[in-house]
């Protein structure tokens, strides 16, 4: 199936300081999803994007639907340790299916 | 609000034994799904039920059978399990209505085949 390609694989940052990662994808999509998984845990939902150009904040992250509709970036503020875990997006056209990207790993060194 | 529930939460079988994993959500969701997780590969769809009454296979379906028991349930067999079918497990719902939609994932079924 088709994964969405999304960098960087992993981030070593300091505490404080702001994250950006990112999600491409071959296909356009309508709707865009961002997870945050933590060891041993599910996929949490952090934001969804519905609309190219969209910009969405959930807190300290942000979120943008990219206008070509075949890409979407988070960002996060001023990270935190709990800010650890790995990160992925979701891609939706029409049908049934989801399509996930690789995920970025993020350590947050105090 | 418990969102997607699934059982058991860890499992650990022989190869050759059968088992299956429960998924239940009260989010009044047409579309339910069954993904595995494995290091470097990502989430891979096994099956899916657009609706209840319906199942489709997805990516990685060999070895494996679903019933969508209803609307709220959607659970996963393994008839004969493989070591090749150690991985974590997730159940995961949604209400596409057709364009928009949010997915919620369960916590997880860890399962190992020894």
């Amino acid at each position: 199936g088709q994964q969405l390609n999304q960098s960087p694989q992993s981030m070593f940052i300091q505490e404080g300081e702001d994250v950006s990662m990112n999600c491409t994808s071959s296909s356009i999509f309508n709707t865009w999803l961002w997870y945050k998984q933590d060891p041993g845990e599910g996929p949490v939902l952090l934001i969804a994007l519905y609309k190219a150009g969209e910009l969405t904040s959930n807190g300290r992250l942000t979120a943008q639907f990219g206008i070509t509709r075949k890409d979407s970036f988070l960002n996060i503020s001023a990270s935190i340790p709990s800010d650890v875990g790995i990160y992925f997006c979701a891609g939706h056209n029409t049908g049934n299916q989801f399509y996930f990207g690789t995920g970025t790993s993020l350590t947050v060194i105090p | 609000n418990a969102g997607v529930t699934q059982t058991p939460k860890f499992q650990v079988l022989k190869t050759g034994q059968s088992m299956t994993l429960q998924c239940a959500q009260d989010m009044n969701h047409n579309s339910m799904y069954w993904y595995r997780q494995d290091p470097g590969m990502g989430l891979r769809l096994i099956y899916y039920s657009a609706s209840e009454g319906t199942t489709d296979k997805g990516e990685v379906p060999n070895g494996y059978n679903v019933s969508r028991l209803n609307k709220r349930e959607f659970s996963l067999r393994l008839e004969s399990a493989a070591p090749s079918q150690t991985s974590v497990y997730f159940c995961a719902s949604t209400n596409l209505a057709g364009v928009l939609g949010e997915l919620f994932f369960g916590e997880g079924s860890r399962l190992t085949v020894l």
